[in-house]
């Protein structure tokens, strides 16, 4: 099945530096990839997610780049900033055998500091 | 408003102990999942639903049940909770082919 593995695990930046966050994946047909922020206390929202036929895509500070070739995606977050302080998870979906379920990465706990 | 709804928020109950997570969604969805998940770490999938009267077990392996007799309801039963099912449990929802999960809020399960 599809395995995710998701670098670094912590992650501490200064406010206004940029951060990134490396997923890889082992399944060629997964096809979507999705970017979940879970505040302390609180539940996965997705921030951003890019499908297979994409190379790229962008929302103000957040961007995701997937390199299929490589089966790798990242996450970049520019000028960061205290509020952007949370635990991300990367995930690729697994095929429509099982149900559209995401397969999770372990998460990256990423804090900024003032 | 369309969300999805999980009760108790908190539970904490003695080893041996019956017990139901609800989950209902109002977005209309026609697929739900379980994820189990320690407080920042990695989430777990345990059961999803394509629709009514289908469910599957996800990858990690748990002694839940879980029933989908109406769309919008999704609950997930332990028979006998043991301190070793303490967690926070997670369920979520997404529609036809889109990709999109919500999650809801989590039921936080603590067996002594």
């Amino acid at each position: 099945g599809e395995n995710v593995e998701q670098h670094p695990s912590t992650l501490s930046v200064q406010e206004g530096d940029s951060a990134v966050i490396k997923c890889t994946y082992s399944d060629s047909a997964s096809n979507y990839f999705p970017w979940y922020k879970q505040e302390l206390g609180k539940r996965p929202q997705l921030i951003i997610d890019i499908r297979s036929n994409v190379g790229e895509k962008k929302d103000q500070r957040i961007a995701v780049t997937l390199n299929k070739t490589a089966k790798h995606f990242s996450l970049h977050i520019t000028e960061t900033q205290p509020e952007d302080s949370a635990v991300y998870f990367c995930a690729a979906r697994k095929n429509s055998n099982s149900g559209y379920a995401l397969n999770f990465g372990k998460g990256t706990s990423l804090l900024v500091t003032p | 408003e369309a969300d999805i709804y999980q009760t108790p928020r908190y539970l904490v109950i003695g080893t041996g102990k019956k017990i139901t997570l609800e989950c209902s969604q109002t977005m209309g969805h026609d697929k739900m999942y379980w994820y189990q998940q320690d407080p920042g770490m990695e989430l777990h999938l345990i059961h999803y639903s394509y629709g009514v009267n289908s469910t599957e077990k996800g990858d990690l392996s748990s002694e839940s049940t879980v029933s989908r007799i109406r769309t919008e309801h999704f609950p997930l039963t332990l028979e006998s909770a043991r301190p070793s099912h303490t967690s926070q449990y997670l369920c979520a929802s997404s529609f036809g082919f889109a990709n999109e999960q919500f999650f809801g809020p989590g039921t936080r399960l603590t067996v002594l």
